[in-house]
């Protein structure tokens, strides 16, 4: 069935570094949305993305989805200690299909 | 406004029995989805209803069974529990069911642990 394919599983930074995570498909998404869940939290929605090629921004976050509509990305400029979480891609239809995660840790 | 609120939050079962966990979804909002979350995985696709009818359902045994309220609310039993199915269940709900895909309002879970 559909995948989603996330990576890096773990990423720890120093705050102030940069952050990327990445989200791959063999297949053609029809849209992709990232959320974010804090330790011990829910997934809370971020951004969606439907068009080729696309570019969002979010203060220091930037979400794209690349021009084959077949992979993701979400990009922290300047991480803080208020990012840690786990970040997820999904593919949005009837139901979302999750990335397996980004799990972002930041030291002070 | 008051978002998804599931109970209970927290569940502790032993194997063979069964459970019944509860969602109330965002007021006006008609779709409920059910998600199952292992430790250090993202969330399994288990059922999605809207307007009371299943709309789709994920790759779960027959065991797990959902159905939704004319409130909207939805409730999602689990039969003949096994250890591998301790997991944070988590309900979603959204505006619609089909066509516009729009944002899901996940609420905080229930935590089930099998003993």
């Amino acid at each position: 069935g559909q995948q989603v394919m996330q990576i890096p599983q773990y990423q720890h930074v120093q705050e102030g570094e940069d952050f990327t995570t990445y989200c791959n498909s063999s297949t053609t998404l029809s849209n992709i949305q990232w959320y974010k869940q804090r330790p011990g939290g829910h997934p809370v929605f971020l951004i969606q993305l439907v068009k080729s090629g696309e570019v969002k921004k979010q203060k220091r976050l930037t979400f794209q989805f690349g021009e084959a509509k077949k992979n993701s990305s979400l990009h922290i400029t300047a991480t803080q200690t208020t990012d840690v979480g786990t970040y997820f891609c999904a593919e949005a239809g009837g139901k979302l299909i999750f990335g397996q995660g980004t799990e972002l840790s930041v030291k002070p | 406004d008051a978002g998804v609120t599931q109970s209970p939050t927290h569940l502790i079962k032993t194997r063979g029995q069964q459970v019944t966990l509860r969602c109330s979804p965002i007021s006006g909002h008609k779709s409920v989805s059910w998600y199952q979350q292992v430790l250090g995985q993202g969330p399994q696709f288990i059922f999605q209803y809207y307007e009371k009818e299943e709309r789709g359902r994920g790759n779960f045994p027959d065991r797990f069974s959902a159905r939704q309220f004319p409130n909207y609310s939805s409730e999602l039993n689990v039969n003949a529990l096994l250890l591998g199915d301790s997991a944070l269940y988590l309900c979603a709900s959204s505006g619609t069911g089909t066509g516009v895909i729009q944002p899901q309002h996940f609420g905080d879970g229930t935590r089930l642990s099998i003993l």
